[in-house]
């Protein structure tokens, strides 16, 4: 898949370690939050949501984290693999739109073995 | 469940051409979105509809771009006349018509025009 701008900026953690992948969001009304993963040739894939009304929500070894008070979004992935590198985006819905996804510029995941 | 299926995966082509690229969403998904994914500009979305009609292109960038929904299980994104400038992965996604719902995105078509 494709890079998103120049110089992504990229996370390298060790196999076995947790990552932390952040995002900041840009608009307050916003109240739905997704991460998708991108591996290399493949489409965004979901890998977990969040209502503006919750602030944690767990899933299989991710968990994401929700701070509206500072606009700041987080991903969480225990015990990282070697199958979870790749390029990591938070999207972000407004009130405002039904439908309407915004999407932030993308962190790399690098899993050392 | 076999995903956001699209066609092709690659495609090259030379300044001019027509290029006509195709989905079909998840069986059952009603809502459908074409988006554009370049180093550049990121994910952009270009149209999305919603049972079959075209709800939002304002993020088409010209003339020269054109989707269609004929039916519920297809879709097309056409370029005529396509410019080198529209090099980049173009992406097809469905969900269900509700509030908070995820997209779900087929693995994309390259299109490289030369």
């Amino acid at each position: 898949g494709e890079s998103v701008g120049l110089h992504l900026p990229t996370l390298s953690v060790q196999e076995g370690d947790n990552s932390i992948i952040n995002c900041a969001y840009s608009n307050s009304a916003s109240d739905y939050f997704i991460w998708y993963k991108q591996e290399s040739g493949k489409g965004p894939q979901f890998i977990i949501d969040i209502r503006s009304n919750m602030d944690k929500r767990q899933g299989q070894r991710v968990t994401v984290l929700l701070n509206k008070t500072v606009k700041h979004l987080s991903l969480q992935i225990a015990a990282t693999q070697p199958g979870d590198s790749a390029v990591y985006f938070c999207a972000e819905k407004r009130k405002d739109s039904s439908y309407k996804l915004i999407f932030g510029s993308g962190t790399r995941l690098l899993v050392r073995p | 469940d076999a995903g956001v299926i699209q066609s092709p995966r690659h495609e090259v082509t030379e300044m001019g051409q027509e290029v006509t690229l195709r989905c079909k969403p998840i069986s059952g998904h009603n809502s459908l979105f074409w988006y554009r994914q370049t180093m550049m500009r990121g994910l952009e979305l270009l149209i999305y509809f919603n049972n079959n009609v075209p709800i939002d292109d304002s993020g088409m960038p010209e003339d020269r771009f054109s989707a269609k929904m004929p039916n519920a299980s297809f879709s097309t994104l056409k370029i005529q006349p396509s410019e080198p400038r529209d090099s980049a992965v173009y992406f097809c996604a469905s969900s269900f018509r509700q509030l908070n719902s995820p997209l779900h995105f087929g693995n994309g078509t390259r299109l490289t025009v030369t």
